[in-house]
């Protein structure tokens, strides 16, 4: 069936350093791709997405791009902040399905 | 905005006791779901509502029931509760189409003791 598998964390990184989080699905057609990212005591919101192959999705410095031939959909920010601590999760939809990685905690330190 | 609502957002409930998750969304979304999250664990689908007027297990149904009221509403039930049902518990949305976004309440925090 259709999955979602993502980098387990926890993951610490010093501020200003560069961010790659890894997403890999394994679907029968062609899903949809997103990053949903959570923050301490929230409900989980939506960072980017893409619908077809070899689209980029980007969002507030974050960028991920839908790699059909890896399988692919890793997450990269070029210099983190503070702010960007949260939990990650990489999700798969197909219809009304959404599937989703078990999230990748992150922790930027100053 | 108001987007997806759920309520309540914190209870303590005992061992077999019953309450209901109630959720409302105001996007005219066709799709609705409720998963629970746990640590290390990540979502986990426990029902869905494709449409009004049809709901679908997920992955962990056992000891929950729900009822999609009207387009807007989802409710959540859980019969008897037990600490095996101590969780995080979110409500979503989405217009149920291929590569449409889902949107998630704030989440309900609920302790059985």
């Amino acid at each position: 069936g259709d999955s979602v598998t993502q980098m387990e964390g926890p993951v610490t990184l010093s501020e200003e350093a560069f961010l790659t989080i890894n997403c890999t699905y394994t679907a029968t057609g062609y899903p949809s791709l997103f990053w949903y990212v959570q923050y301490p005591g929230e409900g989980l919101q939506l960072l980017l997405k893409a619908t077809k192959a070899d689209d980029k999705g980007s969002n507030k410095g974050f960028e991920a791009t839908y790699r059909k031939e890896t399988t692919s959909f890793h997450l990269e920010k070029g210099s983190v902040q503070v702010s960007d601590s949260a939990v990650y999760f990489c999700a798969l939809n197909t219809g009304n399905q959404f599937y989703f990685g078990t999230g990748t905690s992150l922790t930027v330190i100053p | 905005n108001a987007g997806v609502t759920q309520t309540p957002k914190f209870q303590v409930l005992k061992t077999g006791q019953s309450m209901t998750l109630q959720c409302a969304q105001d996007m005219n979304h066709n799709s609705m779901y409720w998963y629970r999250q746990d640590p290390g664990m990540g979502l986990r689908l426990i029902y869905y509502s494709a449409s009004e007027g049809t709901t679908d297990k997920g992955e962990v149904p056992n000891g929950y029931n729900v009822s999609r009221l009207n387009k807007r509403e989802f409710s959540l039930r859980l019969e008897s509760a037990a600490p095996s049902q101590t969780s995080v518990y979110f409500c979503a949305s989405t217009a149920g189409r291929s590569g449409n976004t889902i949107y998630f309440g704030e989440g309900s925090w609920l302790t059985v003791v």
